[in-house]
């Protein structure tokens, strides 16, 4: 079974410096991927970034980047020059073959909130 | 193009009414989820349908049941409400079940129960 843990309910930066948000998991498969999406107050989830198991290489995506650690199941998220606009709810959320599927389990959040 | 709409957007209901949510998954997608999320918490897994089948289940009571049609929308379905049952319910789509594709959520149905 896939299990997902956040270590840190809240979180908060300055404007412009770097955060780092925590995810450990928890599965039995090898062929899975990990997903990080926020959600603003709006309620709307959205993709921040997307890794594949299998590739050693981190995802970055503009001012998000991944340290993936396959061994120690870890997928922390990184931020770098924080804006005000990625105040949000952070899940981190793994999605890997079950019964067939891919299903996704999502963590408890980290609430961030960006300092001016 | 459209992304993943739910409706209707907020709604109430009584204790032990019935509930019927909609989802129209984003064009080109096949595959639909639903999640729970209660206030302060993550979204909760409660099923995901593809080729009109429940391919997964969440620790979800029968009393949540859904439904895809041959368009792909779905619906999900809760009967004897409980006021624990409020909460945002998400739905989510996706191309493929059987690939780690990336899922895309709709802006959520709003459900008190009062």
């Amino acid at each position: 079974a896939q299990t997902v843990t956040q270590s840190q309910p809240e979180m908060s930066v300055q404007e412009a410096e770097t955060v780092t948000l925590s995810c450990t998991y928890d599965t039995s498969e090898n062929n899975y991927y990990l997903f990080w999406y926020k959600q603003p107050p709006s309620r709307q989830m959205i993709l921040v970034i997307r890794q594949e198991a299998y590739k050693q290489q981190n995802a970055t995506e503009n001012r998000f980047s991944v340290n993936f650690q396959k061994a120690a199941k870890s997928f922390s998220l990184k931020i770098s020059d924080s804006q005000l606009g990625d105040t949000a709810m952070y899940f981190c959320a793994p999605a890997g073959p079950t019964s067939g599927t891919y299903k996704y389990i999502f963590g408890t959040g980290t609430r961030l909130k960006v300092l001016a | 193009d459209a992304g993943v709409t739910q409706s209707p957007t907020h709604l109430i209901k009584t204790r032990g009414q019935q509930v019927t949510l909609r989802c129209s998954p984003k064009s080109g997608h096949d595959t639909v989820s639903w999640y729970q999320q209660a206030l302060g918490q993550g979204p909760q897994f409660i099923f995901q349908y593809y080729e009109e089948e429940e391919r997964q289940r969440g620790n979800f009571p029968d009393r949540f049941s859904g439904h895809q049609f041959p368009n792909y929308s779905s619906e999900l379905n809760v009967n004897a409400l409980l006021l624990g049952d409020s909460a945002l319910y998400l739905c989510a789509s996706s191309w493929g079940s059987i690939s780690g594709n990336t899922i895309y959520f709709g802006e959520g149905s709003w459900l008190t129960v009062v």
